[in-house]
């Protein structure tokens, strides 16, 4: 079975800080990716980027980079140089080979302080 | 490009009263079409899916249905609602079904039953 683990219930960073936030999951596929969403107060959730359990480097896109270490089963999101309009829920996904959905972790509440 | 429509994006409604949710995407054919509940500060819960009209597919046995009527419009349902329904419901849509493909998300319906 899937498992999407977000140890973090919150976050504080600095602005222009980056800032790591913790994703661990549990599959037995080895064929599966990961993805990090970004869920501000309206609601919406924002696709960030994706890993795929194949990919020799880790993702990039733009500010946000994926921490990916596939032995330790870990997927953690960096994001640097971090602005106020970071502020928003983050939350980690995982998908493998037998799923039709997404699986979704708790979420972390980042805030940015000024 | 593809955009994706929720309505209404709030809705009060009385315990035991019909519920209908309809979700629209434009700019795509036949896409993969997920309705999601997220209660509060938790992550989502997939409740239905489906990869084509008339086809769906449950995830969690509850008072809730959904329909697929047309290719891109999704429509989730119950004929009376529980206080345990409410929530904030989310669509997405994605295209293909392999680990790669990320799901889009509308703005969302936030739902409360009193």
């Amino acid at each position: 079975a899937q498992k999407i683990t977000q140890t973090q219930p919150g976050m504080f960073v600095q602005e222009k800080e980056a800032v790591t936030l913790d994703c661990t999951y549990d599959t037995s596929d080895p064929s599966y990716g990961l993805f990090w969403y970004k869920q501000p107060s309206s609601g919406e959730m924002i696709f960030l980027i994706y890993q795929g359990s194949y990919d020799q480097q880790n993702a990039t896109e733009g500010r946000y980079s994926l921490n990916f270490q596939k032995a330790r089963k870990s997927a953690n999101l960096v994001i640097s140089a971090s602005q106020l309009g970071d502020s928003a829920m983050y939350f980690c996904a995982m998908r493998d080979s037998g799923a039709n959905n997404l699986f979704f972790g708790t979420g972390t509440r980042l805030t940015v302080i000024p | 490009s593809q955009t994706i429509h929720q309505w209404p994006a709030t809705l009060v409604q009385p315990v035991g009263s019909p519920l209908s949710l309809e979700c629209t995407v434009e700019g795509t054919s036949n896409p993969n079409l997920y309705w999601y509940r997220q209660a509060a500060g938790r992550g989502l819960q997939l409740l239905f899916y489906s990869v084509g009209i008339g086809q769906i597919s449950s995830e969690v046995p509850q008072n809730l249905s959904a329909s697929r009527p047309q290719d891109r419009q999704f429509i989730l349902s119950s004929k009376k609602l529980l206080l345990s329904d409410s929530g904030f419901y989310l669509c997405a849509w994605s295209v293909g079904q392999g680990v790669r493909y990320e799901q889009y998300f509308g703005p969302g319906t936030r739902l409360t039953v009193t």
